[in-house]
């Protein structure tokens, strides 16, 4: 079953306060994990891509994990702000260019 | 650079009406992509171009979809007719050379809304 799960839905947070969100993904015939950033009325954009089971990358005030064995990754912001508000879309690559995207978690940060 | 360009960004169309969606992707880019994403999930491949080669359509309701990607460069996805289930953004997206873990860039989409 191809079933890629974000959650939560949807976030309301105030600025200043770390937040982090959850991808869960099968975890059998993992060959990369990406996650990018949906600003309304934008292209998404680009995150991080993730292929090793333990893998941490960060950018700027963004950090995710990876964990391959248990099938989830972690988005973490610290200190958000109000240009983080955005929707977070994670991707499950399993296999030579196919990719099942999740729904996204729809941040909103209030100054 | 000029990232991935989409148009219209906006369209209404009534049903049984035909509409297309163009896309320019990323110089260089090999690898086009064409997701539809339904309201409340997530981006579903349609098609996928390998330079002008349909590599995988498995996903595309050939029907009433056709698309084409000619001199495998700009790429044009059409519907006719459009149903009220077609409601939806449709994006495009390319990589490089559609290699493992090639970061797909995409453009902003275009909102279809079918009345």
């Amino acid at each position: 079953i191809l079933n890629v799960e974000q959650s939560p839905q949807s976030l309301h947070v105030q600025e200043g306060d770390s937040t982090n969100f959850t991808c869960s993904f099968p975890s059998s015939n993992f060959y990369a994990l990406h996650w990018y950033r949906w600003e309304t009325a934008k292209s998404p954009e680009a995150l991080f891509v993730m292929t090793l089971n333990g893998d941490e990358k960060k950018k700027g005030r963004i950090s995710a994990t990876l964990n391959t064995k248990e099938g989830y990754s972690y988005l973490y912001i610290k200190g958000s702000q109000p240009e983080d508000s955005a929707t977070y879309l994670c991707a499950w690559q399993y296999n030579f260019n196919k990719f099942y995207f999740g729904s996204g978690t729809k941040l909103n940060v209030k100054p | 650079e000029a990232g991935v360009v989409q148009s219209p960004r906006y369209k209404i169309i009534e049903k049984k009406q035909p509409v297309a969606f163009w896309c320019n992707p990323i110089s260089g880019h090999n690898t086009l992509y064409w997701y539809r994403q339904n309201l409340g999930q997530g981006p579903e491949l349609l098609i996928r171009y390998e330079n002008e080669e349909a590599v995988d359509d498995s996903q595309l309701p050939k029907d009433r979809f056709s698309a084409e990607r000619l001199k495998g460069v700009d790429s044009t996805l059409k519907i006719q007719p459009a149903e009220l289930g077609d409601s939806a953004v449709y994006l495009c997206a390319s990589s490089l050379e559609g290699f493992r873990t090639d970061t797909q860039y995409f453009g902003p989409g275009t909102r279809l809304t079918v009345l």
